[in-house]
């Protein structure tokens, strides 16, 4: 298997402008999750999906954040307008826990380098 | 708010053992994972320990006290490669998901 899949693997950008963030997750996960990390705060969870529905979008810092998930195979992370205090290395992940289940081994992608200039 | 606790920087020696704490603030936890990072990868999972006592996995090794809420990471016979950034994130009743925070920052010396 070839893994999680994200592209674009870096993306530099001007304040204001759309991004978007591609994942497709390991054949056969059932649930994804998109994380954020920077220096200052870590590696945060933006929002989690379980067999293509949104369980939990908590993490998901504000409106200019949204995420789909239109079949099993892709999902996307999309920042509208951007602002430079998104700058940050942005992961997916894909599990084939049970959503709710104690155990829940990750497989994370390579991560996308974001930078709002 | 995080729940879990572990120390932010950890510096040891080649050839040597180190241990990288990790402790809950909520209690009956289901179990305690374990993950590395290299500066610029992706996180990679270690272990996971379902039930209290010891996991041994080559030079890794993971330990979980459910009743003190506590557990670590041991890592023995240190090599240079090891030095990365260790999470043990937060499952406890989180609906399938994990709470990473900022991890342990292991840095191997010649």
């Amino acid at each position: 298997d070839a893994g999680v899949i994200q592209s674009p693997r870096h993306e530099v950008t001007e304040m204001g402008q759309e991004v978007t963030l591609r994942c497709k997750p390991i054949s056969g996960h059932n649930s994804l999750f998109w994380y954020r990390q920077t220096m200052m705060r870590g590696l945060e969870l933006l929002i989690y999906f379980n067999n293509n529905v949104p369980i939990d979008d908590s993490g998901m810092p504000e409106d200019r954040f949204s995420a789909k998930m239109p079949n099993a195979s892709f999902s996307t992370l999309k920042i509208q307008p951007s602002e430079p205090r998104d700058s940050a290395v942005y992961f997916c992940a894909s599990s084939s826990g049970l959503a709710g289940g104690p155990y829940n081994e990750q497989f994370f992608g390579p991560g996308t380098r974001l930078t709002v200039l | 708010g995080q729940s879990l606790e572990q120390p932010s920087e950890v510096t040891a020696v080649e050839g040597a053992i180190v241990q990288i704490n990790c402790t809950y603030q909520t209690s009956g936890f289901y179990g305690l994972s374990w993950y590395q990072q290299h500066d610029g990868g992706a996180p990679t999972f270690l272990s996971y320990n379902a039930l209290d006592g010891l996991e041994e996995t080559g030079r890794f090794s993971s330990f979980l006290s459910r009743s003190d809420s506590y557990g670590y990471l041991l890592l023995q016979e240190l090599q240079m490669k090891d030095s990365a950034s260790y999470f043990c994130p937060d499952g406890h009743n989180q609906g399938g998901k994990l709470i990473f925070g900022q991890g342990t920052e292991l840095s191997v010396k010649p």
